[in-house]
């Protein structure tokens, strides 16, 4: 597609229940990331597929935190048994060959509220 | 380690110079720079390579102390669409993913 497209835009749940988050990032770019920015605050990495290569899970905060990506396009972030503190709104960016084309794209996001 | 971006935040009149600094404990294979505005996505501004040249884009501008660890966004004859919140991400020994700082806020008044 044209740009990196996020599905829902919006999520509220109740604590306790599973969310999937969607990410479709540009066709061809073969590096797709997720970050976490909660109110006020900067963009705290996730996780990182590049490929065909085992993804960078480093910034998974707790074992309640997955992600897939299938067939090296689409990625689900998965958060089970939401908590309060997982509110936030869940960015993703694609990106062709980071530091020698260019940056980031990320997509607008969807905000993530846990009441 | 997350950059450390200073100021926090800055109040302009439009036509006014703004610089933003980012500096980091780690050394530094790139530096990135985004915008965002609010309830908006970040949009790449420019990206600053090991060998200190300085990149441009319109009338904001770039540098890169590949020794000091530092990297500065130059905002020159600020205009009212330069508002938002600025992010420095660093990538860190060619790690391929970005650890950005918290942000400076910008803001440009008529």
């Amino acid at each position: 597609g044209a740009g990196v497209s996020q599905s829902p835009s919006n999520k509220v749940t109740e604590k306790g229940k599973d969310v999937e988050l969607r990410c479709d990032p540009i066709s061809g770019h073969t590096a797709l990331y997720w970050y976490r920015q909660s109110l006020g605050q900067g963009l705290e990495f996730l996780i990182y597929f590049q490929g065909n290569s085992a993804p960078d899970k480093s910034g998974l905060p707790s074992d309640r935190f997955s992600a897939e990506r299938t067939g090296g396009s689409v990625s689900t972030l998965t958060i089970q048994r939401t908590q309060q503190e997982d509110s936030a709104v869940y960015l993703c960016a694609s990106s062709l060959q980071l530091g020698i084309t260019g940056g980031y794209t990320f997509g607008s996001g969807t905000r993530l509220t846990v009441v | 380690q997350q950059p450390v971006q200073s100021p926090q935040a800055v109040i302009l009149r439009e036509g006014e110079d703004a610089v933003i600094n980012c500096s980091s404990s780690k050394a530094l294979y790139s530096v990135h720079w985004y915008r965002q505005k609010h309830g908006e996505a970040p949009v790449f501004l420019m990206i600053l390579l090991k060998g200190g040249e300085q990149k441009g884009h319109e009338k904001i501008s770039a540098s890169f102390n590949e020794k000091k660890q530092q990297s500065s966004l130059y905002l020159t004859a600020s205009q009212l669409s330069y508002s938002g919140t600025y992010f420095c991400g660093t990538e860190q020994g060619g790690s391929e993913k970005l650890v950005f700082g918290k942000g400076t806020k910008l803001t440009v008044n008529p």
